[in-house]
């Protein structure tokens, strides 16, 4: 089992927003950094460090971070967000990187 | 523009060997932290190992002692030799360089090399 727990599925109204969540201890010491992840494609990076976004990711993404918990937020969500996220920062010893289990979202 | 591609997956029986390679332009692997991350089907990512710039390594417990991480700094390449291969050990395997001015996050990914091991 994965050291970082996220949510398997999470829906959304087309337009709304929607937060996806990633639980752990590490997240109290390290940054949690977000991947899109479309079928048959390489993940990308979407959000990393307090909340930061590489260039050309929407500012509809955004990060959060509280105690254990690191938080996606997509304002708006469009039909182009529908993808699997997952989360990834350290493991509880800081020694190497981590991946929670991944939520899928759908827009609706 | 920085580019990563992955080769050398394929079918292998189990107990077999493969190695995997993944040529970086853009940037210098030797400078970098670099990853293998791999991806079973239909499931979430893992990370496999990690080559640190001073030429340390680092691995997840499921492939220590059967894996090694390593460069060819002439060719800006990193490698992943498989060694015992296993049927759990089928997936998708990505190279991703970690952000060297960031917190650690995978900031290039490759496409990826299917690796299946199957008789």
């Amino acid at each position: 089992s994965s050291e970082l727990t996220q949510d398997p599925a999470v829906s959304v109204a087309l337009g709304q927003t929607v937060r996806i969540t990633c639980q752990g201890d590490s997240l109290r010491s390290y940054y949690a950094s977000w991947y899109q992840q479309k079928p048959g494609q390489a993940p990308v990076l979407v959000i990393y460090g307090k909340n930061n976004r590489p260039s050309g990711i929407p500012d509809r993404f955004s990060g959060s971070s509280s105690g254990n918990t690191a938080s996606l937020t997509i304002t708006g969500a469009q039909a182009e967000d529908e993808a699997d996220y997952y989360c990834n920062s350290r493991d509880s010893s800081g020694n190497h990187p981590v991946f929670g289990g991944g939520t899928k979202l759908t827009v609706l | 523009e920085v580019q990563l591609v992955e080769s050398g997956g394929g079918l292998i029986q189990p107990g077999g060997s493969l190695r995997l390679s993944c040529a970086a332009s853009g940037f210098n692997v030797s400078s970098n932290y670099m990853s293998w991350v791999r991806q079973a089907p239909g499931k979430g990512l893992e990370w496999v190992s990690v080559i640190y710039s001073g030429g340390s390594t680092n691995y997840a417990d499921s492939v220590k002692g059967r894996f090694t991480i390593s460069r060819d700094n002439s060719k800006n390449t990193l490698h992943l030799q498989m060694n015992s291969l296993r049927a759990e050990d089928t997936a998708v395997y990505y190279c991703a360089r970690e952000d060297p001015s960031g917190f650690g996050e995978f900031d290039y990914w490759g496409q990826g090399t299917l690796v299946t091991v199957s008789s």
